[in-house]
């Protein structure tokens, strides 16, 4: 299965506190997206990083990718209790639009 | 821009039944995708439409089937309802190929 694993798959953090993320995938890809879900509520796109780049940010997140250990990074900072969600990477199968998911990370930030 | 959105938003069946699901893309966007939702398995896709034509299929049985229309509106179907159906069905649209998906709020399959 190409399907990608989160790492932690908790994390329990106070608010203020950095939190990072990892995701590793098994084949090569064309990019690589970050989600984040509440609740069993809809995916909410955070970022998309492509092959050919190494960091992006948006705001408090930052994302890294390194395609030769195929693992993916996602650090937000500062977090808030508003955080508190499932954080999930998908990447493509190098066709079309299927996006294969990993397991997710639930964090929770403490007020 | 209006999001995608997906209706019904809850659904109850029972074994043996049959189901609809309806999904609107993000205006403009021609790519529309489907993904199932359980505790068990994840998020898995299903299937993907590109203007009215199936350009990629998961892994699942020949019960589940969609279609995408010229507005680019698409409908997922599931036939002889299996209590191991409940899930969570997401759709997502895009504009383009291995580009941003943006995903619905989903619907809530129970199957009793």
């Amino acid at each position: 299965s190409q399907q990608g694993e989160e790492d932690p798959q908790a994390l329990s953090i106070q608010e203020g506190e950095n939190a990072t993320m990892n995701c590793s995938y098994k084949t090569s890809i064309n990019n690589l997206q970050w989600y984040r879900q509440n609740s069993g509520r809809g995916l909410v796109h955070l970022i998309l990083i492509r092959s050919n780049e190494r960091e992006k940010h948006s705001g408090r997140l930052r994302v890294t990718l390194d395609t030769s250990k195929k693992s993916s990074s996602l650090l937000i900072t500062a977090s808030r209790a508003a955080d508190t969600a499932s954080y999930f990477c998908a990447t493509d199968a190098g066709t079309g639009n299927q996006f294969y998911f990993g397991t997710g990370t639930s964090l929770t930030v403490i007020p | 821009k209006a999001g995608v959105t997906q209706t019904p938003r809850y659904l109850i069946k029972t074994r043996g039944q049959q189901v609809t699901l309806s999904c609107s893309p993000i205006s403009g966007h021609r790519s529309v995708s489907w993904y199932q939702q359980t505790p068990g398995q994840g998020l898995q896709f299903l299937f993907e439409y590109f203007s009215e034509t199936q350009r990629n299929k998961g892994n699942f049985p020949g019960r589940f089937s969609g279609r995408q229309f010229s507005n680019s509106r698409s409908e997922m179907n599931v036939s002889t309802l299996e209590l191991g159906d409940s899930a969570l069905y997401l759709c997502a649209s895009s504009s383009g190929i291995s580009d941003t998906q943006y995903f619905g709020p989903g619907t809530r399959l129970t199957v009793l």
